[in-house]
């Protein structure tokens, strides 16, 4: 499978701080991007970050790629219980238009 | 922002019999659609891609018999789960490409399940 790992699975944090999820991938890409999903819901584009960027900031987001490690990191700072919810990576390879999905981060933070 | 909207949200049915789901973009022309299955606490597993006007391309282990694909428009793609059974419950989701940069825009999510 050409999926991709994130870790930790799951992410329990107080209300205020912040929340770090990592993905790891395996081919080439050209970009990846983070999404977020409450449960039962669909899905929620957050950012994407090119394969010749390093970090992105986007509110209280901030992601991070290396491309020499095939890793990404997605950092939530102050987080608010509406954060509650699993976040993905996924990964776009060149000329190509399928992304490859992580295996998900179950974050919930706690009031 | 494009919208890609599912019908139904939801839908249950007996065993053997065929469900439809439709995924439309509201406000764009979708050159590529995507259908993706997601089971209870796991990631999204791309099933197919669709084209407008020809057939769809199946992953590998999606039986395209069982789940037939029509890219009819621009805006509408349907999948037919045939003959569902217990083990085809699922959440169901679509997206569409066509606004350049290949982001997809996905679609709300049409949670199945067989009786």
């Amino acid at each position: 499978s050409q999926q991709g790992e994130e870790d930790p699975q799951a992410l329990s944090i107080q209300e205020g701080e912040n929340a770090t999820m990592n993905c790891s991938y395996k081919t080439s890409i050209n970009n990846l991007q983070w999404y977020r999903q409450n449960s039962g819901r669909g899905l929620v584009h957050l950012i994407l970050i090119r394969s010749n960027e390093r970090e992105k900031h986007s509110g209280r987001l901030r992601v991070t790629l290396d491309t020499s490690k095939k890793s990404s990191s997605l950092l939530i700072t102050a987080s608010r219980a509406a954060d509650t919810a699993s976040y993905f990576c996924a990964t776009l390879p060149f000329h190509n238009e399928k992304l490859t999905f992580g295996t998900g981060t179950r974050l919930t933070i706690i009031p | 922002g494009a919208v890609v909207s599912q019908h139904p949200s939801w839908v249950i049915c007996k065993s053997g019999t065929s469900v439809k789901i439709e995924c439309r973009s509201l406000d764009f022309q979708a050159t590529t659609m995507f259908w993706y299955r997601q089971f209870p606490k796991q990631s999204l597993m791309l099933m197919a891609t669709s084209n407008e006007g020809s057939k769809a391309t199946y992953e590998q282990g999606v039986e395209k018999d069982k789940f037939l694909i029509n890219h009819a428009s621009l805006t509408l793609s349907t999948l037919t789960v045939t003959s569902a059974h217990p083990e085809d419950s699922s959440f169901y989701i679509c997206s569409a490409t066509g606004l350049g940069d290949n982001e997809q825009f996905f679609g709300p999510g049409t949670r199945l399940t067989v009786l």
